[in-house]
This record gives C-alpha cells, sequence and structure tokens, in this order.
C-alpha cells in the first residue's frame, strides 16, 4: 500500500524568512513519481513539481526548490524568502502504477502554511 | 492553455437529492478521474474512467455513484441519493496517457454542499 505522511499540519512564519515543508512517503513499488500541489484558498489545485524515483537530484524554481532523498523516502519542499502570497495548503502526492495499471495518486493529508506580513 | 474546467463552482442541495457535477477534460486527453476532498482532509481517489467504462474504483466509489460521458467532451459525476457526508470538494482530472509520469491536469473543482 502506498502512503504519504505530512506530519505538519499547520505552519506560519513571517513574511521573507525561509520555510521548508516535509513529505516523507512510503510505497513498495521500485518506480514512482511524487509531487507537489498548491491549494490556496480559492481551492483549486495547482500543480508544482513532478520528480521521478531514479531522479534525485534537487530542483530548483526560482524561490522554490525541492529535495528528494530516496534513502530516507523523503521528498521535502522549501520556499526562500516567503511571501503573503505564498499562504496555502501544500499537498505532497506519489503516483504509483495500481494493480489495474493506472497512475493512481496518494495524497498527504496537507501542510497549510500561512505567511505572516 | 488547454485547461480542465468543471461546473458548477458550488452545488448546494438537499440530503436524499441527486446530484450531477459535470466536467470538460482537455481535449485531446483520453483518461479521467474524479477525486475527493472532505473540508479540511486530504484528496482522495474515487474512480478513474477510459474508453466508456470504469478502469478503476476505490471504497468510497459504491453504488450511489456514477460516471458517464455522455458526449465526446463531457465527464459527469453522478450521486444519486446525497448524504451529509458527500459534502465536500470534488476534482476532476484528465491526463492524456496512462500509466507513470503522465501528468493528471486538476480542474477547479466542485463544492459540494449536502443540506
Amino acid at each position: 500500500a502506498q502512503k504519504v505522511t505530512q506530519a505538519q499540519t499547520e505552519i506560519s512564519v513571517v513574511e521573507k524568512e525561509d520555510v521548508t515543508l516535509d513529505c516523507v512517503y512510503e510505497t513498495r513499488d521500485t518506480t514512482y513519481y511524487l509531487f507537489w500541489y498548491k491549494q490556496p484558498p480559492s481551492g483549486e489545485l495547482v500543480f508544482l513539481i513532478r520528480r521521478n524515483s531514479f531522479d534525485e537530484q534537487n530542483e530548483i524554481s526560482g524561490r522554490y526548490s525541492w529535495n528528494f532523498q530516496k534513502s530516507t523516502s523523503s521528498f521535502n519542499f522549501t520556499i526562500t524568502a516567503s511571501q503573503v502570497v505564498d499562504s496555502a495548503v501544500y499537498f505532497c502526492a506519489l503516483g504509483g502504477i495500481s494493480n489495474f495499471g493506472n497512475e493512481k495518486l496518494t495524497f498527504g493529508t496537507g501542510t497549510r502554511l500561512t505567511i505572516i506580513p | 492553455e488547454p485547461e480542465v474546467t468543471q461546473t458548477p463552482s458550488h452545488q448546494v442541495t438537499q440530503m436524499g437529492q441527486e446530484v450531477i457535477l459535470r466536467c470538460v477534460p482537455i481535449s485531446n486527453h483520453l483518461y479521467f478521474y474524479w477525486y475527493r476532498q472532505i473540508l479540511g482532509q486530504k484528496v482522495e481517489f474515487l474512480v478513474s474512467f477510459y474508453n466508456n467504462e470504469i478502469s478503476e474504483k476505490s471504497e468510497i466509489f459504491d453504488d450511489q455513484f456514477s460516471v458517464e460521458r455522455p458526449d465526446g467532451s463531457n465527464f459527469t459525476l453522478k450521486i444519486r441519493s446525497t448524504k451529509l457526508e458527500d459534502s465536500a470538494m470534488y476534482f476532476c482530472a484528465s491526463s492524456e496517457n496512462r500509466g507513470l509520469g503522465n501528468e493528471q491536469f486538476f480542474g477547479p473543482g466542485t463544492r459540494l454542499t449536502v443540506l
């Protein structure tokens, strides 16, 4: 069975601080994908990043960076110089192949990030 | 840029009533999905659909739920007799192919409130 754990339920930081959102996953698959989605107050799911299990290179996109460590089954997300617009719920998700051959996304419970001006 | 659309954005219904949530997937996509998010909780897979039939469903997707692609563009989720616990945000998603690495594009969601 696949599982995604986001232990931090809520985080608040002051604007311009850096913040890291943790994600730990469990899977028996050798090939899988990991995702981060942002859910702003308006409710939609905004895709941020997708990484496959064979690519452990860290990725940076502007103020966002991701640290994938297969050894600890973690895929952490860091926002540097946070801004008020970063306030949202962030979901980590694991994509694996189900018994029926579909890619099924398993989401974590989300971390609510509040950036205080 | 192509996107998945969903209507309505918010639906309020009385317990026991039938509701139909509508989605228009991205036009060249072949695989369609419904997910549910109860307020404050995680997003959960409901069902996947391909070639006019369900390819997989979760334990949440019981006999009260059905999906259909009534024409070449719409993909619908029907709840036959709504219960209070069906109140949630329902997300539709589509992907071009299935299998690992094929990104699922999510719609903006329909918030269903059952009174």
